[in-house]
């Protein structure tokens, strides 16, 4: 089956720590994106790529770094820099060059550090 | 830059009513397209539909129909017919035509009663 698959579901750290979340998509797509969401907050957009070997800062993406090796992985590392890490992070991925298509989301993964 | 406003936090409706959800944005850029989430307590992210700026008519899918006024720039969103299963968040989105950025409200939790 296509679609998105993000792992762990829900991950434990301690506080300093990086933790890397992963996202790994089958759907082909060029686009992909990761959210912060807390509650009350909505999503929050941390990086996006449009392409392999390119990405782009979204709105929060201080304390967080990405990678894009391949067309269908999107790494996210939360690093120690991050003030306020514990929340639930969405990955979501869509076609490109295409400002209609909608995107596809993983199941995401709840960080809680401690 | 892009902007989405949803001013209801929470919306409560009986069962087999209608309810409209209030989505405003705010763009430059005369090609974009506006979306509509469904976030059960579940956490997964449904798509629900979808309306392009060029559109000439409102998006409609099964209960779901977009109320587009270009003008005023807002997306609403009516849901016929509410059932017990529509209880969840909803989320408006946009993603301008030049740019892959796709950006979120904060949401509208939607409760439906018996």
């Amino acid at each position: 089956d296509g679609g998105i698959t993000q792992s762990p579901k829900y991950l434990f750290r301690k506080e300093g720590q990086n933790v890397t979340l992963s996202c790994e998509q089958n759907l082909n797509h060029d686009a992909m994106y990761w959210y912060r969401q807390d509650p009350g907050q909505g999503l929050r957009l941390i990086y996006y790529s449009q392409i392999v070997n390119d990405f782009q800062k979204g709105d929060i993406a201080e304390g967080y770094s990405v990678s894009r090796e391949k067309k269908e992985s999107f790494p996210l590392t939360v690093t120690s820099a991050q003030k306020n890490p514990t929340a639930f992070y969405l990955c979501a991925s869509s076609i490109s060059l295409t400002w209609g298509a909608e995107a596809f989301f993983g199941q995401g993964t709840r960080l809680t550090v401690v | 830059a892009q902007k989405i406003t949803q001013t209801q936090p929470g919306m409560f409706v009986q069962e087999k009513e209608a309810v409209t959800l209030d989505c405003t944005y705010d763009t430059s850029d005369p090609s974009y397209g506006l979306f509509w989430y469904k976030q059960p307590s579940s956490g997964e992210m449904i798509f629900l539909i979808y309306q392009g700026s060029y559109d000439q008519q409102n998006a409609t899918e099964g209960r779901y129909s977009l109320n587009f006024q270009k003008a005023r720039k807002s997306a609403n969103l009516v849901i016929s017919a509410s059932q017990l299963g529509d209880s969840a968040m909803y989320f408006c989105a946009m993603r301008e035509g030049g740019s892959e950025k796709l950006v979120f409200g904060k949401g509208t939790k939607l409760t439906v009663n018996p």
